[in-house]
């Protein structure tokens, strides 16, 4: 599986958009990106995946560049219960989906 | 909630010891994976079942066995308990098939003492 690379930590005011980056310069053709979240000492939550084109659902929105190699998780309105740790995780449509986590993002929204 | 139920919520068991944990997958899902998660670090993919059958397994020696059973519900087994396997453990299910999202269940806490 391709590997992806985040920032350890992102602070993001109460009410603000939170913009997550992610690089996955090794992806490959038939890899979509997934995203998911861990709320201390819970299971880790789905939140969005996308192929190539730009995704939004209820939760947040997901932009892919155009080369695939990068991507970036939107919550556009975030709130003190966004506080988690992210997960960039790029998976093969083929297989056993199994899905590789990295280290994520620990975000911190401030009140 | 997610629809996946695991059991127990937490267990304390000594070295050398087997422990025996179980997962209900989401209504309709017949893929459960299981990973494990020590503190401070992502989950690692321990195997996954389909259909009641072995459909992957991760960089975990033969004493971590598994189970599906025809209503997709799920067993994950580890014989002689070392102190390293504390660690939280974490099933999740899916549909199964291209692209299909994976939900998980709160996970089970174990330790080893």
């Amino acid at each position: 599986d391709a590997k992806t690379t985040q920032p350890t930590s992102m602070d993001c005011a109460e009410g603000r958009a939170a913009n997550l980056p992610c690089n996955h310069s090794t992806i490959s053709g038939n890899e979509y990106v997934y995203w998911y979240r861990q709320i201390h000492s819970q299971g880790p939550q789905y939140i969005i995946h996308g192929l190539k084109n730009n995704e939004t659902n209820e939760m947040a929105s997901l932009i892919i560049t155009e080369d695939r190699k990068s991507s970036t998780l939107i919550l556009p309105h975030a709130t003190l219960r966004d506080t988690a740790v992210y997960y960039c995780i790029v998976r093969n449509l083929f297989g056993n989906e199994k899905l590789t986590f990295g280290t994520g993002t620990r975000l911190t929204i401030i009140p | 909630e997610t629809g996946v139920t695991q059991s127990p919520t937490h267990l304390i068991k000594t070295r050398g010891q087997q422990v025996t944990l179980r997962c209900s997958s989401q209504s309709g899902h017949n893929t459960v994976s299981w990973y494990q998660q020590a503190l401070g670090q992502g989950p690692q993919f321990i195997f996954q079942y389909y259909r009641e059958e072995e459909n992957g397994r991760g960089n975990f020696p033969p004493r971590f066995s598994g189970l599906q059973f025809p209503n997709y519900s799920s067993e994950l087994n580890v014989n002689a308990l070392e102190l390293d396997d504390s660690a939280l453990y974490l099933c999740a299910s899916s549909l199964g098939g291209r692209g299909s999202e994976a939900f998980f269940g709160q996970g089970t806490r174990l330790t080893v003492v």
